[in-house]
This record gives structure tokens, C-alpha cells and sequence, in this order.
């Protein structure tokens, strides 16, 4: 399987300022064929499913703010908030489709300082 | 609009059978392409993903359960059925399925979600 490791495992950022979470795989999430990283990041709020951010490990999906970026490519990727908002706070995953089983991190607690 | 609804049993006791029930609208599981999976959370912990069923009838499953778990649908009713058999108390937690976007391997929509308690 392949393994993905998130860091840091909770972050506190305060309001306005940037917020990064890594997320390493243990293999390469670069598929040759297509030139695509096959790793994608969610939001999952208290109490609710996981909401898709970022697809192919940079492209934001509709209607997500912009203050969300993915970067990275192979084995090393980051997601950055920005500024970051009060609605922001929550636990991001990146989730990895490049082979079966489909994994995530551990997850990332984002916090207010 | 898609939207999915996950529905079963709330508490099921160790070693019996969980048979969980997905309800979609908005897309079909006919169309080339489609997909529904299935994704755990056990309290307080990280998501794991648990199986696929493609619009063809081909079926992905988790390796570490690929021994317990079925998937079943029901295009003209528009369900997906996970039955996960000889339930442990590890294996509590929310359950959810989501659709998978056409052609890609993430999820786009989740269902809310169901809580399952493993308890004698």
C-alpha cells in the first residue's frame, strides 16, 4: 500500500496569516502516461463528509476560494491556505488514487491562534 | 443535483453482518464512466477507504478486507449495497459513499454519512 504521511499533525495559524500542510507519499503519485499527480486534498469540518478543495494535486474545484493552492509533484505536495479564515478551520486530508487501495493521511488539524 | 444517503443498522453486535445501503440521485451507475465508493472513519480518527463499484460491474476492494466485504448494485433503483460480515468492535465508525467523478479516482459528493456502533 502505498503510505501517505501528513505534517505537522495540527497547526495553529492566526487569522490572515498562512497556513501549509505537507503531505508525502511513500511512492510516486506521478503517473508517466499522462503527466498528472494522482493526489487530491480534502476539508472535512465537525460533523460533516469531507469536502473536495483540489484535484490533481493543483487544480482548485469549483466554487473553493482561492486563498486554497495545491503544489508538488511525485512524493512531496503542499496545500496552502493563504489567509486563512475563521471558516477554515477543520481537518484537511490529501488522499492518494494513483494505485488500489486508495489512501489518505492521517489528517491535519487546522486551528485559530 | 447529485446527492447520496447512506442507510443500515446504528448498532450491530460483534461477529454479525452489516448490510449498508446507498441511495443516489443525480447521476446514473449506468453511465460509462461512474462509480460509488465507500469510505470509513472510525471516532476521532482519519478517513479509510474500503471499496469501488464502477458502472460496469467491476469491483475494487481493500485488501485488508477484501475477505469481508460485498458490493452490490442496483442500477434501476439507483443503490449501492456494502455488506461488511463478521463485524469487530474496530470496525465502528461512519460510514460514507461518495461518487466518483467520471473518468477520475477522487470523490466529488459524499453522503452524510452513518454511524455504526460494533457492541454486544
Amino acid at each position: 500500500d502505498i503510505v501517505m504521511t501528513q505534517s505537522p499533525d495540527s497547526l495553529a495559524v492566526s487569522l490572515g496569516e498562512r497556513a501549509t500542510i505537507n503531505c508525502k507519499s511513500s511512492r510516486t503519485l506521478l503517473y508517466s502516461s499522462d503527466n498528472k499527480n494522482y493526489l487530491v486534498w480534502y476539508q472535512q469540518k465537525p460533523g460533516q463528509p469531507p469536502k473536495l478543495l483540489i484535484y490533481w494535486a493543483s487544480i482548485r474545484e469549483s466554487g473553493v476560494p482561492d486563498r486554497f493552492s495545491g503544489s508538488g509533484s511525485g512524493t512531496d505536495f503542499t496545500l496552502t491556505i493563504s489567509s486563512l479564515q475563521a471558516e477554515d478551520v477543520a481537518i484537511y486530508y490529501c488522499l492518494q488514487f494513483y494505485t488500489t487501495p486508495q489512501t489518505f493521511g492521517q489528517g491535519t488539524k487546522v486551528e485559530i491562534k | 443535483q447529485i446527492t447520496l444517503k447512506e442507510s443500515g443498522p446504528t448498532l450491530v453486535k460483534p461477529t454479525q453482518t452489516l448490510t449498508l445501503t446507498c441511495t443516489f440521485s443525480g447521476f446514473s451507475l449506468s453511465t460509462s464512466g461512474v462509480g460509488v465508493g465507500w469510505i470509513r472513519q472510525p471516532p476521532e480518527k482519519a478517513l479509510e477507504w474500503l471499496a469501488l463499484i464502477f458502472w460496469n460491474d467491476n469491483k475494487l476492494y481493500s485488501p485488508s478486507l477484501k475477505s469481508r466485504l460485498t458490493l452490490t448494485k442496483d442500477t434501476s433503483r439507483n443503490q449501492v449495497v456494502l455488506t461488511m460480515t463478521n463485524l469487530d468492535p474496530v470496525d465502528t465508525g461512519t460510514y460514507y459513499c461518495a461518487h466518483r467523478r467520471d473518468g477520475s479516482g477522487w470523490y466529488d459528493y459524499w453522503g452524510q454519512g452513518t454511524l455504526v456502533t460494533v457492541s454486544s
